[in-house]
């Protein structure tokens, strides 16, 4: 079985300052994971993977993971919040079967908030 | 083409009604998926084709009927829905259905069921 947490149902955060959303997860074998962002009334937009190589994982709109292996983590970071970075942001995972499913397994969601 | 496009983007049924939503793609993409959304939940799977096959059904009831007439299109048919059926319909698409491929969300329809 696979599964995801996202810890935390809303995260806040000032302009300009620093944000992270967590994510850990649980494969048997190796994971593949996803951060995807839905902007409100829209459809989820994929913004970055891990595979497999370098822990750190750069995507779009400045956006970048950390894949921890002990941890069994991939929080979502970015160095500067922008207020249009408000959104709902889920983590997901897929692992390869048998032992995993290619179908993948989204965590509940964070509710990112940026103030101004 | 980078998107998948859904239509319509809003529609409102009676309990008797028949209707269906529409999804398409143009990217080449061989995986296509169906989601319920409820809000600020994450997605359900529905279904999943694969090369036009339908490859997973997620015990989806009967009211809702898949279908895909060729590699760029996906339907899905509805009748005789409840209230409880109103959520936003996601399709997505992936190269494949291999593990390492990242899904591509259309904006979704919001179905309101009275």
């Amino acid at each position: 079985a696979q599964s995801v947490a996202q810890p935390e149902d809303q995260v806040n955060v000032a302009e300009g300052n620093p944000l992270t959303v967590k994510c850990t997860y649980s494969v048997s074998g190796n994971p593949y994971l996803f951060w995807y962002v839905q902007y409100p009334n829209r459809g989820l937009q994929f913004l970055l993977k891990y595979i497999t190589g370098d822990n750190l994982v750069k995507g779009s709109y400045g956006f970048e993971a950390e894949f921890n292996k002990s941890q069994t983590s991939f929080h979502l970071k970015k160095p500067s919040a922008l207020v249009s970075d408000s959104a709902l942001y889920f983590c997901a995972v897929r692992a390869s079967p048998p032992r995993g499913s290619y179908i993948p397994t989204f965590g509940r969601g964070t509710s990112l908030i940026v103030h101004p | 083409d980078t998107e998948v496009t859904q239509t319509p983007k809003h529609l409102v049924m009676g309990m008797t009604n028949k209707k269906s939503l529409k999804c398409e793609q143009h990217m080449g993409h061989r995986a296509m998926y169906w989601y319920k959304q409820k809000a600020k939940k994450p997605p359900e799977l529905m279904f999943v084709y694969s090369y036009e096959k339908l490859s997973i059904n997620e015990s989806v009831p009967s009211r809702f009927s898949p279908e895909c007439p060729n590699s760029s299109l996906l339907n899905l048919h509805l009748h005789a829905l409840q209230p409880e059926d109103s959520a936003l319909y996601l399709c997505a698409s992936s190269v494949g259905t291999n593990v390492d491929n990242e899904q591509f969300f259309g904006p979704g329809t919001r179905l309101t069921v009275l």
